[in-house]
């Protein structure tokens, strides 16, 4: 069975400051792992995604995330803070064995201070 | 990139009825859907698995009588809440399945509202 778990409900930084939202996972299998970005009363916006390869994924609008094995963590950050990054943000691990099953996190609320 | 859609975008009927919900991918054919729901500041948990031309497999604790699920074409499938009562009121969110790139499309959602 797979799991994620996300370390934080809320995170709150300044604007300019580093972003750093932490995710945990576990599978049995050599998962795919993804952040989404979901802002209020829509859907979700895919930010990156990890397959295979490189374990540094770099994603849309600064964002990246470093799959590390060893410790089964796919931490997301950004070097910089913007106010539009405020929303809700979800990590994700998906079987490719599975059926691509998708496991969704609790979800980490990103709170950007001017 | 890939764009899936879902019909309506919100929806308020009363207690008692039923209500279809739609979710389309627009540029590419799913074989596989999957159905969400979220209730407000909570994570989505996954509802069904839906496959075209077979039945839907549903998480357990999850009413397969309550929530017909269809997936009738490569492009097509639907969510149906029959006897909606206030406590099925959340946010449905349905996603497709393109194996080709491997990757999930979400849809934007629905969102019920029973009275």
């Amino acid at each position: 069975a797979q799991s994620v778990t996300q370390l934080g409900s809320h995170v709150s930084v300044s604007e300019g400051a580093l972003v750093l939202l932490r995710c945990n996972y576990s599978s049995s299998v050599p998962p795919y792992l993804f952040w989404y970005v979901q802002y209020p009363n829509q859907g979700l916006q895919l930010l990156l995604k990890y397959t295979t390869g490189a374990t540094l994924v770099k994603g849309i609008n600064g964002f990246e995330a470093e799959f590390k094995k060893s410790e089964t963590s796919f931490h997301l950050t950004k070097p910089s803070a913007h106010m539009s990054d405020a929303a809700e943000y979800f990590c994700a691990v998906s079987d490719r064995t599975g059926g691509f099953k998708t496991i969704f996190g609790a979800g980490t609320r990103l709170f950007v201070k001017a | 990139g890939a764009v899936v859609s879902q019909h309506p975008s919100w929806v308020i009927c009363k207690s008692g009825t039923s209500v279809k919900i739609e979710c389309r991918s627009l540029d590419f054919q799913a074989t596989t859907m999957f159905w969400y729901r979220q209730f407000p500041k909570q994570s989505l948990m996954l509802m069904a698995t839906s496959n075209e031309g077979s039945k839907a497999t549903y998480e357990q604790g999850v009413e397969k009588d309550k929530f017909l699920i269809n997936h009738a074409s490569l492009t097509l499938s639907t969510l149906t809440v029959t006897s909606a009562h206030p406590e099925d009121s959340s946010f449905y969110i349905c996603s497709a399945m393109d194996r080709t790139m491997g990757e999930q499309y979400f849809g934007p959602g629905t969102r019920l509202t029973v009275t």
